[in-house]
């Protein structure tokens, strides 16, 4: 079955600790983003890349960092510099055509609590 | 200024009835692309419906319609005979094609419950 794949489903962290949350895709998509959700709200854009090697910022990209080494990989880190990590963050992917539909299919989220 | 704005925070609606949730969108990108996301209790987002800024036709997906009037910026959901398992979150999303990023501005959501 192809898709998104976001683990843990729920984590705890200390204030003052790095996190990292894993991200997996088998769609053969060349994008994946990473998106945060607070309660309430729509969905944010923390960092994107549109290609192995090349990721880029998006709104609320401070305290958090990436990497993409391989294709079906984006982790995100959520640094102890993130001043309010509490969130539902959602990873996704998409083929990443330049133009016209692109939509993109999203993981489960994991919920990140800071105690 | 909001890229996205769906005004609506909840929708009632009574099964088997059609119901219409709202976006606006604000953008100066000649070629931009609109999207329809469903939200249920689990977490995960899920694509219903696409809109392009140059298609001729509105979208249609099923059950899901775009009801896009582009001189008025507005790409309104609407959702025929409702189903209980329709009630969940729903989010409009745009992409501006000029930037020549892939990412999506989000609304922030219609809560939309559906009655017995």
């Amino acid at each position: 079955d192809g898709g998104i794949t976001q683990s843990p489903k729920y984590l705890f962290r200390k204030e003052g600790q790095n996190v990292t949350l894993s991200c997996e895709q088998n769609l053969n998509h060349d994008a994946m983003y990473w998106y945060r959700q607070d309660p309430g709200q729509g969905l944010r854009l923390i960092y994107y890349s549109q290609i192995v090697n090349d990721f880029q910022k998006g709104d609320i990209a401070e305290g958090y960092s990436v990497s993409r080494e391989k294709k079906e990989s984006f982790p995100l880190t959520v640094t102890s510099a993130q001043k309010n990590p509490t969130a539902f963050y959602l990873c996704a992917s998409s083929i990443g055509r330049r133009e016209g539909r692109d939509e993109q299919f999203f993981g489960p989220g994991t919920r990140l609590t800071v105690l | 200024a909001q890229k996205i704005t769906q005004t609506q925070p909840g929708m009632f609606v009574q099964e088997k009835e059609a119901v219409t949730l709202d976006c606006t969108y604000d953008t100066s990108d000649p070629s931009y692309g609109l999207f329809w996301y469903k939200q249920p209790s689990s977490g995960e987002m899920i694509f219903l419906i696409y809109q392009g800024s140059y298609d001729q036709q509105n979208a249609t997906e099923g059950r899901y319609s775009l009801n896009f009037q582009k001189a008025r910026k507005s790409a309104n959901l609407v959702i025929s005979a409702s189903q209980l398992g329709d009630s969940a979150m729903y989010f409009c999303a745009m992409r501006e094609v000029q930037t020549g990023a892939n990412n999506l501005f989000f609304g922030t959501g219609t809560r939309l419950t559906v009655i017995p």
